[in-house]
């Protein structure tokens, strides 16, 4: 079993349309970043949340983290098709000032906007 | 500053070859990441460096494959008698760290096809 599971695994939505993305995980988040991917491409990073209840936005991209620090979503408001891709959260998930940088990855969500 | 630059961007080499990828991490970044990625699954973590040193190796990393860092700068993944299981996406990820986590960027990978 996967130790970051992100929902849902692809998701198409209209051109408009506010989405969310979880990922969540077992044990205690202690960095967890999310980051976008075109097909065939690297990671572009999007943000870092580190904090219990931290939330960062950029642009339309909002993504928090939970108290527990556990759980991350990211939500999408007024989709676009230039948000169409893959989202993949990564984490942190040993503790440890040489685990730092070093992340686990969920399977990663296809997003799919129709115009 | 340009980011962290992979070379080449894609590899396609015979069963039994050796095979050498280059990343440049970010000039100021002390740790350098490499990561594999199948289709369809998230990047799973290889082995990583600070300044020169190779702190740690996953147990996907075969003996096959052995990556060095020399003088702290550019980094270097080969790998010997390449196996069709070896096609993937590898990618290389630099960043700033010293006691806190931080963020992590990402290359643009090199697709590497065994045939």
């Amino acid at each position: 079993s996967q130790e970051l599971e992100q929902s849902p695994q692809s998701l198409i939505v209209q051109e408009g349309k506010n989405l969310t993305i979880n990922c969540t995980s077992s044990k205690t988040l202690y960095g967890l970043y999310w980051y976008k991917q075109k097909y065939g491409e690297g990671l572009i990073f999007l943000m870092m949340l580190q904090k219990g209840g931290e939330e960062k936005s950029h642009e339309k991209i909002t993504a928090k983290l939970d108290e527990k620090k556990q759980q991350s979503s990211l939500h999408i408001t007024a989709s676009q098709p230039s948000h169409a891709g893959i989202y993949l959260c990564g984490a942190v998930i040993n503790a440890g000032g040489t685990s730092y940088g070093k992340l686990t990855f969920g399977q990663g969500t296809i997003l799919t906007v129709h115009p | 500053d340009t980011g962290v630059s992979q070379d080449p961007r894609h590899k396609i080499t015979k069963r039994g070859q050796n095979v050498t990828f280059r990343c440049d991490p970010i000039s100021e970044h002390n740790r350098l990441y490499w990561y594999r990625q199948t289709l369809g699954q998230g990047p799973e973590f290889l082995t990583y460096f600070q300044n020169e040193a190779q702190l740690e190796k996953s147990r996907l990393l075969s003996d096959r494959f052995s990556a060095e860092r020399p003088k702290g700068s550019f980094s270097t993944l080969e790998i010997q008698r390449t196996e069709q299981g070896d096609s993937a996406m590898y990618l290389c990820a630099s960043s700033l760290v010293f006691i806190r986590a931080a963020e992590a960027f990402f290359g643009q990978g090199t697709r590497l096809t065994v045939v």
